[in-house]
């Protein structure tokens, strides 16, 4: 089944302890996008990427880093997580880079820092 | 900057009627609008993409509009059933910006049995 994986589906942690939250995609999708979403403020990107060792911020990427080693796997790197990224966090990729197919999400992540 | 507004941001209809979901967006260079649903807590699943040709796209009893020019998108959905209970989030993707998504805050449905 062609889909988009994010692991953890709930994950509670420290402040201060770092934590990656894995995102897989089984189609061959060259585009990958990390997106935040919160109450009354909606999804955010946080990072994307165009292909393989290529990736630059969205609008929100202050606290965050993401790596593109593989084509098929785009992790979101928390190196020292604050209270303020507690948040229901979505991968999201598409077939190529400008989104004319279309996106598809994963399921979330839902984070939270203590 | 991209903004996409959502009208309403909540409604109730009772089971069986006719539900129309409004999206309006600033920039009309855009490439496409997709339609997403999510249920509470839960991921995105696509509905439509429109592409910025096409004036509408049909799947079942759902059938989404799209006028660039006035930059607006409606989502219809025919007789209304419980199991549409859901948030409908509209999104586009402009020609330029950071390659991203600019989402609206989201029509949260309630279908009333």
């Amino acid at each position: 089944e062609a889909q988009v994986t994010q692991n953890p589906r709930y994950l509670i942690t420290v402040t201060g302890k770092k934590l990656t939250v894995t995102c897989s995609q089984n189609m061959n999708h060259e585009y990958m996008s990390w997106y935040r979403q919160d109450p009354g403020l909606g999804l955010r990107q946080i990072y994307y990427s165009m292909n393989v060792e290529v990736t630059d911020k969205g609008d929100v990427p202050e606290g965050y880093k993401v790596s593109r080693k593989e084509k098929r796997n785009f992790p979101l790197i928390l190196e020292s997580p604050s209270p303020n990224q507690t948040s229901l966090y979505f991968c999201a990729s598409s077939p190529n880079r400008d989104g004319s197919y279309g996106y598809t999400f994963g399921s979330g992540t839902r984070l939270t820092v203590v | 900057k991209q903004e996409v507004t959502q009208i309403p941001a909540a409604l109730s209809v009772p089971e069986g009627e006719n539900l129309v979901l409004n999206c309006s967006f600033t920039d009309s260079a855009i490439y496409n609008l997709q339609w997403f649903r999510q249920d509470p807590g839960k991921g995105l699943t696509s509905l439509l993409l429109i592409q910025s040709s096409q004036r509408e796209q049909t799947s079942g009893r759902l059938n989404a509009s799209l006028d660039k020019s006035s930059g607006r998108s409606t989502l219809y959905i025919a007789a209304s059933q419980p199991g549409d209970s859901a948030t409908y989030l509209c999104a586009v993707r402009t020609f330029y910006g950071n390659n991203r998504l600019a989402f609206g805050k989201g029509n949260q449905v309630v279908v009333i049995p």
